[in-house]
C-alpha cells in the first residue's frame, strides 16, 4: 500500500528538548514537505525537500529544521529555540515531475508541551 | 489580504440539503486549484481538483470563476458523512526553487449535516 507514514502520532517534549518527527513515503515522490496547523488556522509551511540532500525554508522555518538524506525520509527536528511548539506536524509529498499536482498527507503528528 | 479567504462558517444544514462554499484568492497567477477535506483531527484528504471547466464527481460540484479569482464547491443531497472542514487550495504558479507544487492553503469551512 503506498502512502506517507509519520510517527509517533502523539508526542511530548519537556522545556529545553529537541525532539524529531519523522516522516517516510514509499510514493516515489520526489517532493516533501512539512507544514504545522493550529486550531482554526490555515496549514503553514514550515520546510520543503524538492530533491535529496536539498531543502528550503518555508514561512515559519525559525526554531525548526529538517534533513533530506534518502528520497523516501523528511524527518523535522523541533528544537528548544521553537518556544510555542503545541500544534499539529504534518508531512506531505507530491510528484515533482509533474506540474499542478496535489499534495498527499501523513495522518500527522500532536506535539505537546509537557 | 490574505492569500486564499475562506468563510469560517459553520455551515449548519440539514440532511439532503445542498449547499455551497466559496473561496477567494488573491495571485491572479494562481495555476491550480484544489478542495481538501479534513475531518476533526485528522490529516486533509484531496477531494477534487478544480478545472477551468467546472468538474463534478457524484454529489460535488467544483467551478472556477478566473475573473473573480474564486473558486466553489457545491453539494448535493448532503449527508451526515459530508460533516468536516472544507479547505480551499490554490497553486500560485510560478518558479518555486525549482518546483511547481507550491500550494496555499486557506483556513477551511467547515460543514455540519444534521439529521
Amino acid at each position: 500500500d503506498g502512502g506517507i507514514t509519520q510517527s509517533p502520532k502523539y508526542l511530548f517534549r519537556k522545556e529545553g528538548q529537541n525532539v524529531t518527527l519523522s516522516c517516510e513515503q514509499n510514493l516515489n515522490h520526489d517532493a516533501m514537505y512539512w507544514y504545522r496547523q493550529d486550531p482554526g488556522q490555515g496549514l503553514r509551511l514550515i520546510y520543503y525537500s524538492q530533491i535529496v540532500n536539498d531543502f528550503q525554508k518555508g514561512d515559519i522555518a525559525e526554531g525548526y529544521s529538517v534533513s533530506r538524506e534518502k528520497k523516501e525520509s523528511f524527518p523535522l527536528t523541533v528544537t528548544s529555540a521553537q518556544k510555542n511548539p503545541t500544534a499539529f506536524y504534518l508531512c506531505a509529498s507530491s510528484d515533482r515531475q509533474v506540474r499542478n499536482q496535489p499534495q498527499h498527507f501523513g495522518d500527522g503528528t500532536r506535539l505537546s508541551i509537557l | 489580504r490574505k492569500e486564499v479567504e475562506q468563510d469560517p462558517g459553520p455551515f449548519n444544514v440539514p440532511e439532503g440539503a445542498t449547499v455551497a462554499f466559496n473561496c477567494t484568492y488573491s495571485n491572479s497567477a494562481s495555476q491550480s486549484f484544489f478542495w481538501y477535506r479534513q475531518d476533526c483531527r485528522k490529516e486533509p484528504k484531496l477531494l477534487m481538483s478544480v478545472y477551468s471547466s467546472g468538474n463534478e464527481d457524484g454529489r460535488f460540484t467544483a467551478q472556477l470563476n478566473r475573473a473573480s479569482q474564486y473558486i466553489s464547491l457545491l453539494i448535493r443531497d448532503s449527508k451526515l458523512s459530508d460533516s468536516a472542514t472544507y479547505l480551499c487550495v490554490v497553486n500560485p504558479g510560478g518558479a518555486f526553487s525549482g518546483g511547481y507544487n507550491k500550494l496555499i492553503f486557506g483556513a477551511g469551512t467547515r460543514l455540519a449535516v444534521h439529521p
